[in-house]
C-alpha cells in the first residue's frame, strides 16, 4: 500500500460525458502527478500540482483539467469524453520530488 | 529531451532462473534512474532508484540494478526469479534538480514459467 488513494476504481461512461477522478496523496506529500496509461501510448504524464499550484504540464488534452485543493487532494476532470480516452488513470505523489508513490489507478471505460 | 528505451516487450523465464531486464536512456547528464513494477490491476511500485554514488543499487524483492554511464544503461537483475515476479516492469529517468517529471519506458512484461 503506497498511501495514495484513488476513487473510483472503475468508471464506465458514454461518449460526450464528463467525469471526475479523485486522488488523495500520501500524508505530507505536496506534489501530485496525474498519468494516463493506455496500451498504445504507454504511461503518459498529464499534469503536476505542487501545494495547490500547477507546476508542470505534459500531454494533457484541452478537454482535461485538474486542480489541487487546500487539503492537497486532487481531482482530474475529463470532459467531452471520446472512446480513445478509455485508459487507466494514475495519480502519484511525492515529497521532495525525486521519488513518486503511485495510487492503484482508476480504470475509465468510455462506451 | 530525455528518452527511455526498454528493448524487450516480453521476456519469458523459468522459475528459479536468473533475470536481466534492459533499459537504455538518452540524456546529456546523469539523470535520476528508477525501476518500477506493476502487477496486474495494481499501481506502480518502486523497486529501486539511483541518484548518485555506488552504481550497483539494491532494491526490494531481491532486485538490483547497475548504472553504466558509458553504455547509458540501467539494467535490472535478479539471480533467481519467483512466480510472483510475473508483472510489468518500467524503467524511468528523471532530470536532476528542478521540476521532476520522469519519463517512463514502454515496459517489459515478465512471464514466469513453473
Amino acid at each position: 500500500d503506497s498511501g495514495v488513494t484513488q476513487t473510483p476504481k472503475h468508471l464506465i461512461t458514454a461518449t460526450g460525458q464528463r467525469v471526475t477522478l479523485r486522488c488523495s496523496p500520501r500524508s505530507g506529500d505536496l506534489s501530485v502527478y496525474w498519468y494516463q496509461q493506455s496500451l498504445d501510448q504507454g504511461l503518459q504524464f498529464l499534469i503536476q500540482y505542487y501545494n495547490g499550484e500547477e507546476r508542470a504540464k505534459g500531454n494533457i488534452l484541452e478537454r482535461f483539467s485538474a486542480q489541487q485543493f487546500p487539503d492537497l487532494h486532487s481531482e482530474l476532470n475529463l470532459s467531452s469524453l471520446e472512446l480513445g480516452d478509455s485508459a487507466l488513470y494514475f495519480c502519484a505523489s511525492s515529497r521532495q520530488g525525486e521519488e513518486q508513490f503511485f495510487g492503484p489507478g482508476t480504470r475509465l471505460t468510455v462506451l | 529531451a530525455q528518452s527511455v528505451t526498454q528493448p524487450d516487450i516480453h521476456i519469458t523465464v523459468s522459475e528459479g532462473a536468473s533475470l536481466e531486464l534492459r533499459c537504455n536512456y538518452s540524456y546529456g547528464a546523469t539523470p535520476y534512474l528508477f525501476w518500477y513494477v506493476q502487477s496486474p490491476g495494481q499501481g506502480l511500485q518502486l523497486l529501486l532508484k539511483y541518484f548518485s554514488g555506488d552504481t550497483l543499487v539494491q532494491g526490494i524483492k531481491g532486485f538490483e540494478a547497475e548504472f553504466k554511464r558509458s553504455q547509458s544503461s540501467f539494467n535490472l537483475r535478479k539471480p533467481s526469479v519467483h512466480w510472483s515476479d510475473a508483472a510489468e516492469y518500467f524503467c524511468a529517468v528523471g532530470l536532476t534538480g528542478g521540476s521532476y517529471i520522469p519519463t517512463f519506458g514502454r515496459g517489459t512484461s515478465l512471464i514466469v514459467h513453473p
